[in-house]
């Protein structure tokens, strides 16, 4: 299937390490890229091609891939991490699919 | 840096029809790919559809949802993007963000509603 699974929230104290999964057939072939969405903010571009990080986005955000799934890690989470997170691929015509999301709690 | 901007939202009866616009800037604009992508309230990001460049022959592809009803466009020599929505249906109520993946807009709000 072409679907992307992801937990539909995660829970960690701050400074702690959040891990977000993202699994799908796809991904086994594709790249996934991860955003983040505040609330009433559009997403914003976490990292792409599965693990490269765009400038600007604090180190501490970084993606990992094996096989069929891949990972978000965020170290040393803040409370301005809350947010949510979507995965996402494409196939090599455009055509794009996400995650469900993955609520992110800053506890 | 990338910067894109729609309009075009608003309050639509069903069976209505929409046009959205995206205008782009700080980019390449005719060599991208671009894509519109949606969002229901409290719901999660949906693709709607994409079209590439020109010189990647600039065909539309659509979701399922969508097909047969949404139709993009490109002005390359205005750098926007379009959106024709037709035959609205009330599951067409969201935010509706242009977006080639590294950078996005603000959106635009559709309301489908009678």
């Amino acid at each position: 299937s072409y679907g992307l699974t992801q937990p539909p929230s995660v829970s960690v104290s701050p400074g702690q390490t959040a891990r977000i999964t993202c699994s799908g057939d796809a991904l086994a072939k594709q790249y996934a890229y991860w955003y983040q969405q505040k609330p009433r903010q559009a997403p914003v571009m976490l990292i792409f091609r599965d693990s490269e990080r765009p400038s600007g986005i604090p180190e501490r955000f970084s993606g990992s891939s094996s096989g069929t799934t891949v990972m978000l890690t965020i170290t040393a989470v803040q409370a301005e991490d809350e947010a949510d997170y979507y995965c996402q691929s494409a196939d090599n015509s455009g055509i794009w699919v996400f995650g469900g999301g993955t609520n992110l709690t800053v506890l | 840096e990338a910067q894109m901007v729609e309009s075009g939202g608003g309050l639509v009866k069903p069976g209505g029809s929409l046009r959205l616009s995206c205008a782009a800037s700080g980019f390449n604009f005719s060599d991208a790919w671009l894509s519109w992508v949606r969002q229901a309230p409290g719901r999660g990001l949906e693709w709607v559809g994409r079209i590439k460049s020109k010189t990647d022959d600039g065909t539309a592809a659509y979701a399922a949802p969508v097909k047969g009803r949404f139709t993009i466009s490109r002005d390359d020599s205005k750098e926007t993007l379009f959106l024709q929505m037709n035959n609205l249906k009330t599951d067409d109520t969201a935010v509706y963000y242009c977006t080639i993946g590294g950078s996005w807009g603000q959106g635009t709000v559709v309301t489908v509603s009678s």
